[in-house]
């Protein structure tokens, strides 16, 4: 049975600092998605991690994806409050995805 | 573009009553998929759809029933609603198999069983 776990599960960061959210999954798969959700809002997707090795920039986040070692990361880079939100990793099994707790992020000036 | 679109918004029913949320997507993707959200849980997955005609059960399936209508439309049905079931439920679809897309999701809907 796939299972997915973040950390941490929650964060609080300061403006302009930088940190990395992980997410850590149990078996196979060679496909990972992160999503950003607001509160009370729906899940937007942010990155698609397809292969060992890829890395996707967008702004102030990075995600990156090694299959080997199972884990997904998630970089913030000089953190504003607009990316205050929950993020999720979800990974492909088979054609379903399986999500992980989230992370939620706070970031105060 | 609507994308994929949920009715109602919001629901209270009382334990033992039935229901049908409704889900349509406008993408002419082939997967639809039915979650629920808890507090502090991720996403897990109710029911999902891979093609017009065919369903699944998911993780977590018991109570619920799903129709794949057509290709747009995927009903998730609540036939004897219980507290446990308050929930919040989205709605997503994606293209499936080797397209390797993100699903995309609707608004969800805020179900409160009394």
């Amino acid at each position: 049975e796939l299972k997915v776990e973040q950390n941490p599960l929650f964060l609080s960061m300061q403006e302009g600092k930088n940190y990395t959210i992980y997410c850590n999954y149990s078996t196979t798969s060679d496909r990972l998605y992160w999503y950003r959700q607001d509160p009370g809002k729906s899940l937007e997707s942010l990155f698609v991690l397809l292969s060992n090795g890829a890395v996707k920039q967008e702004g102030r986040l990075m995600a990156s994806l090694d299959t080997k070692a199972r884990l997904s990361t998630l970089h913030i880079t000089a953190a504003v409050h607009d990316l205050s939100a929950t993020y999720f990793c979800a990974v492909d099994n088979t054609d379903k995805l399986i999500f992980g707790t989230g992370t939620r992020l706070q970031v105060f000036p | 573009n609507a994308g994929v679109t949920q009715t109602p918004k919001f629901q209270v029913l009382k334990t033992g009553q039935s229901m049908t949320l409704q889900c349509a997507q406008d993408m002419n993707h082939n997967s639809m998929y039915w979650y629920r959200q808890d507090p502090g849980m991720g996403l897990r997955l109710i029911y999902y759809s891979a093609s017009e005609g065919t369903t699944d059960k998911g993780e977590v399936p018991n109570g619920y029933n799903v129709s794949r209508l057509n290709k747009r439309e995927f009903s998730l049905r609540l036939e004897s609603a219980a507290p446990s079931q308050t929930s919040v439920y989205f709605c997503a679809s994606s293209g499936g198999g080797h397209y390797n897309q993100p699903q995309h999701f609707g608004d969800g809907t805020r179900l409160s069983i009394l």
